[in-house]
């Protein structure tokens, strides 16, 4: 069973800073790998999207990393700001169009 | 392009009663997938419907269930409301199961007391 892993579990930084979130999962036959924020009790939001056959996705100051073969993806943060801060999903699509989601990098950033 | 939607926003049942929630996915979404967010725990998958059927559950009990639409919109139902199944319980759609990825509708907010 397929099983996604986020580490920090939660991250305070001062403004301005760059920050890199990881996310690891343990079945490498993905197809797709996504990363969402979360505002407190509010739904997801989806910021990148990286098929298995990617490497990278760019949207802004966000980047986000695939390495399937060694299960691990980054999500880059750069100069981040107090609009930043939430809760940071990654998730993972198997083949069989079954979703496993981390439980999440909690951000804040200090102003 | 409209995104996911979600009625109600909130809902307050007593214990023992049943709860209904609406989800109407992005337009050409075929599929909707159904999850619960208890308070400081993270998302558990509840139901996958693609083309009005059920392609998959997670582990819940039968008294909740679910159903899709010709249109693609979803009702997920709770029967016998427990305390425990308080939670915000969210809502995404895709376009099938061709792997571009979910979307998430803003979730309704569910209290048993």
């Amino acid at each position: 069973k397929q099983e996604v892993t986020q580490i920090p579990a939660a991250l305070s930084v001062p403004e301005g800073e760059n920050l890199v979130l990881n996310c690891s999962f343990t079945d490498s036959a993905i197809y797709n790998l996504q990363w969402f924020r979360q505002d407190p009790g509010k739904g997801l939001t989806s910021l990148l999207l990286i098929q298995s056959s990617q490497r990278e996705q760019t949207s802004g100051r966000l980047n986000a990393s695939l390495d399937k073969s060694s299960g691990r993806s980054t999500l880059y943060i750069a100069a981040s700001q107090p609009g930043d801060s939430a809760t940071y999903l990654c998730a993972v699509t198997n083949t069989g169009n079954q979703f496993y989601f981390g439980t999440g990098t909690s951000l804040t950033v200090i102003p | 392009e409209a995104g996911v939607t979600q009625s109600p926003t909130h809902l307050i049942k007593t214990r023992g009663q049943q709860a209904t929630l609406r989800c109407s996915p992005i337009s050409g979404h075929t599929s909707v997938y159904w999850y619960q967010q208890a308070l400081g725990l993270g998302l558990q998958f509840l139901l996958w419907y693609d083309e009005g059927e059920e392609r998959n559950r997670g582990n819940f009990p039968p008294r909740f269930s679910g159903r899709q639409f010709p249109n693609y919109s979803s009702e997920l139902n709770v029967n016998a409301l427990e305390l425990e199944d308080s939670a915000l319980y969210l809502c995404a759609s895709s376009f099938g199961t061709s792997g571009r990825g979910q979307y998430f509708g803003p979730g309704t907010r569910l209290t048993v007391t």
